[in-house]
């Protein structure tokens, strides 16, 4: 099946520090996530983005296909956006999303 | 608009038992999916029901099943309760092809 790597696995920022999340998959997809998961377990939807680029607020994320990774861009960070970040794919009529195993992210203030 | 709404919140049982969990995807939505995490094995992929039908099914014993109602309304049955399967269950609501949803989960615990 499918495989997908994220990384870095953990980071820790200072506030207003930037970071790069980076989500590599093995096969091509159809669809792409990235969620953040709150410390009460709850899965929020950052983007939908199978290809291209898309931007909200301080995050923005981008997806290349044909080179099969993606790219979660945090731009000054702030404590709150601690947390789980996971990106998730799935693959054309696969029915089937597969996450990745996740980075954690700990902002400090 | 209504979001994911699972239930119950939290569940305690007991070995052996069996327990159903409840997912109500967002109005309009025909798929729902179900996942399990767990701090050793991340997120998991248990079975998609879209329209009443299964559609797929991750690698989970037989203990698990699921089953959609007309209205969308999904459940998930797990019968014989192992104390591996304290977990969080996450449910996701999408139209099948695109963005999927997910509700607050259900945090099981088998003692």
């Amino acid at each position: 099946g499918i495989q997908v790597e994220q990384s870095p696995p953990d980071l820790i920022l200072q506030e207003g520090a930037n970071s790069t999340l980076r989500c590599n998959f093995s096969d091509s997809v159809n669809n792409l996530q990235w969620f953040h998961q709150n410390p009460w377990g709850q899965l929020i939807n950052l983007f939908y983005i199978p290809s291209g680029t898309k931007q909200n607020g301080r995050l923005s994320a981008t997806t290349v296909a044909t080179e099969r990774y993606s790219l979660l861009y945090i731009s000054s960070s702030q404590t709150t956006d601690s947390g789980v970040y996971f990106c998730a794919v799935e693959r054309l009529r696969g029915f089937k999303t597969i996450f990745g195993a996740g980075t954690r992210l700990f902002v400090k203030a | 608009k209504a979001g994911v709404t699972q239930t119950p919140r939290y569940l305690i049982k007991t070995r052996g038992q069996q327990v159903t969990l409840s997912c109500s995807p967002i109005s309009g939505h025909r798929s729902v999916s179900w996942y399990q995490q767990t701090p050793g094995q991340g997120l998991q992929f248990l079975f998609e029901y879209f329209s009443e039908t299964q559609r797929n099914k991750g690698n989970f014993p037989g203990r698990f099943s699921g089953r959609q109602f007309s209205n969308s309304r999904s459940e998930m049955n797990v019968s014989t309760l192992e104390l591996g399967d304290s977990a969080l269950y996450l449910c996701a609501s999408g139209d099948g092809n695109t963005e999927a949803f997910f509700g607050q989960g259900t945090r099981l615990t088998v003692v």
